[in-house]
């Protein structure tokens, strides 16, 4: 059975530093990866996705980047966080099928202060 | 690029009632998907249903592809399925899903 974990569950963070999150997904070769991003209240966006090794896509500019430095490796990170990062972020896999489901990992909550 | 309306924004039920979800989206969809968002944010997906009626449990869907709407029935509602439904049409090129506001479901004991 695939599963996909994400990494933290949660963070606070000070404006400025860094962030890393990271999502893992097993027993599917190949998925396409996405990021998404959710403000609170707010609607959830696409921020980046993947569908092969080294190769990702920009959806949403946000003064973030994403890496697929493995098949089933998706990493979100910015080398300095704003306030306006803060949210609910969620990794998600779908196989390369144009009608194919989109599965969500659990989620990382981000609060920037 | 896509745009998705879903009505109403919030709904109360008292527990037993049923309740009709609408989603209205701008383009062609491969695929539409039903998801429950916790209030933990958590995302479970309910139904896929990109075109006619399906059913799972006490949900059913009915999608109608050239009118680029869908719908979601819940019957017998339970205080469980408290939350947040989205509706979540894909892009023609099976990369991009894009996601409504949400319908907002309180379900009273």
């Amino acid at each position: 059975a695939q599963t996909i974990h994400q990494w933290p569950v949660a963070e606070i963070k000070a404006v400025g530093s860094p962030l890393s999150l990271g999502c893992t997904i097993k027993g599917k070769s190949s998925p396409n990866l996405y990021w998404y991003w959710q403000a609170t209240g707010g609607t959830l966006q696409q921020l980046f996705y993947s569908i092969t090794v080294g190769q990702v896509e920009s959806v949403v500019q946000l003064n973030l980047s994403a890496s697929r430095p493995k098949d089933d490796q998706f990493i979100l990170s910015t080398e300095k966080l704003l306030l306006s990062h803060s949210g609910f972020y969620l990794c998600a896999w779908s196989l390369r099928a144009v009608n194919s489901d989109y599965t969500f990992g659990s989620g990382t909550r981000l609060l920037v202060i | 690029g896509q745009q998705v309306q879903q009505s109403p924004a919030s709904l109360v039920l008292q527990e037993g009632e049923n309740a009709e979800l609408q989603c209205n989206f701008s383009s062609t969809a491969t695929q539409l998907q039903w998801f429950y968002q916790s209030p933990g944010g958590s995302l479970v997906s309910l139904l896929s249903n990109p075109s006619g009626t399906k059913h799972t449990g006490r949900l059913t869907s009915t999608t109608v592809t050239k009118e680029r709407r869908s719908s979601l029935h819940i019957s017998s509602s339970q205080t469980t399925d408290s939350g947040t439904y989205l509706c979540a049409p894909t892009n023609s090129a099976g990369n991009k899903l894009t996601f409504g506001i949400g319908t907002r479901v309180l379900v009273r004991p």
